[in-house]
């Protein structure tokens, strides 16, 4: 397996523009993770997924942020418009039935802006 | 509610050293708690887990221990290697109902000097 996809691996945009980090699960995996990692306040989940449908969205910082997962193998993570202080590692991670503890994540998205 | 609480970093050592890294934990109920690992420009990966009071996860050379008297789960190596500086995440998943989402520590950046 290829493991958890996440693309672009780096993106550099300018305040006001919109930008959306996109993710491929582990095939056959139900649950899928959307975190933000900062050094000032370290990894953040923004929401998760259990087969397509949003559970919990308590994280998503404002209304900039907004996420689909449109069917069991994609998912974006939309930005509108973006600020410095989005400036972010953004991974993604999911889970599945076999063994329900452990999140598999994905490298990461670098995001900067400017 | 539920936290984890990790010994701040960074923590340097030399090869061969010892290592402990500590953690603490408020939960409800019976949490299962887990070490996950972040290896630079990577994303996070699970390096052990417990389930019960007691059980003592390990895995490459590292161990905790899942102690309910004192809402620990200790991270150990009795020799580290260059190979092992990472950031090293403790976290919690609560048990109860089926919110299976992890509560994260804010992590421990290890270094190992040659």
């Amino acid at each position: 397996d290829a493991g958890v996809i996440q693309s672009p691996r780096h993106e550099v945009t300018e305040m006001g523009q919109e930008v959306t980090l996109r993710c491929k699960p582990i095939s056959g995996h139900d649950y899928l993770f959307w975190y933000r990692q900062t050094m000032m306040r370290g990894l953040e989940l923004l929401i998760y997924f259990n087969n397509n449908v949003p559970i919990d969205d308590s994280g998503m910082p404002e209304d900039r942020f907004s996420a689909k997962m449109p069917n069991a193998s994609f998912s974006t993570l939309k930005i509108q418009p973006s600020e410095p202080r989005d400036s972010a590692v953004y991974f993604c991670a999911s889970r599945g039935l076999a063994d329900p503890y452990e999140q598999y994540f994905g490298p990461g998205t670098r995001l900067t802006v400017t | 509610g539920n936290s984890v609480t990790q010994m701040e970093g960074p923590v340097t050592l030399s090869e061969e050293a010892f290592l402990t890294i500590n953690c603490t934990y408020t939960a409800t109920g019976y949490p299962s708690l887990f070490w996950y690992v972040q290896y630079p420009g990577e994303g996070l990966q699970l390096l052990l887990k417990a389930t019960k009071a007691d059980d003592k996860g390990s895995n490459k050379g590292f161990e905790a221990t899942y102690r309910k008297e004192t809402t620990s789960f200790h991270l150990e190596k009795g020799s580290v290697q260059v190979s092992d500086s990472a950031v090293y995440f403790c976290a919690l998943t609560n048990n109860a109902g089926n919110n299976r989402k992890l509560i994260w520590g804010l992590g421990t950046s290890l270094a190992v000097n040659p």
